[in-house]
């Protein structure tokens, strides 16, 4: 089945700084997410984004297909950021990058 | 408005009981999902559902057991419950399968199950 990993596992900000989130995968896929899971365990959708770049106010996604990855940008980070981003190729989730961002 | 819903949200149970999980969506999606959530978070695609029709099965022990009335509703129904099934369920989805690619799919909050 199809390898999804994400990079970093953990990631702790002071609230205000920029951060990059990495998913690499092993097939070609048509069908990306990347998701938030918050404090309280609720999964919300942020991008789905199979191929090139979308932004959605302070967030922004970027996918590579050809080269098997995407990226998750974070700007200006916010304590409420805080939580484990997903993404999704398919139906196979990566393990997750634990954010935490300080006030 | 909540897209898609569960109930219960939590489910404190002995070992051995059987319990179901309901799930409901008001999006006018054709398609369903069951995912579970362990301790480390790791999210795994337990079933999906097409129109009613069962379209993944993934390595399930054969005591969960989906069923899917209608295409706004998907059930789980675990028989003989085990100290290793307490996990989040995660119900889920999307507009269509699209051809097994698959399309944007939208969670329900979860339901937290511990089997004691």
């Amino acid at each position: 089945g199809i390898q999804v990993e994400q990079s970093p596992p953990d990631l702790i900000l002071q609230e205000g700084a920029n951060s990059t989130l990495r998913c690499n995968f092993s097939d070609s896929v048509n069908n990306l997410q990347w998701f938030h899971q918050n404090p309280w365990g609720q999964l919300i959708n942020l991008f789905y984004i199979p191929s090139g770049t979308k932004q959605n106010g302070r967030l922004s996604a970027t996918t590579v297909a050809t080269e098997r990855y995407s990226l998750l940008y974070i700007s200006s980070s916010q304590t409420t950021d805080s939580g484990v981003y997903f993404c999704a190729v398919r139906l196979t989730f990566g393990e997750g990058t634990q954010l935490t961002v300080n006030p | 408005d909540t897209a898609v819903s569960q109930t219960p949200k939590y489910l404190v149970t002995q070992m051995g009981n059987d319990k179901s999980i309901k799930c409901e969506q008001n999006l006018g999606h054709d398609t369903m999902y069951w995912y579970k959530q362990d301790s480390k978070k790791f999210l795994k695609i337990m079933f999906s559902y097409n129109n009613k029709e069962l379209i993944i099965n993934e390595t399930v022990p054969n005591r969960f057991s989906p069923k899917s009335p209608d295409k706004a509703h998907l059930n789980l129904h675990i028989n003989s419950l085990e100290l290793g099934d307490s996990a989040v369920y995660f119900c889920a989805s999307s507009r269509t399968a699209g051809h097994l690619g698959f399309e944007t799919q939208y969670f329900g909050p979860g339901t937290r199950l511990l089997v004691l």
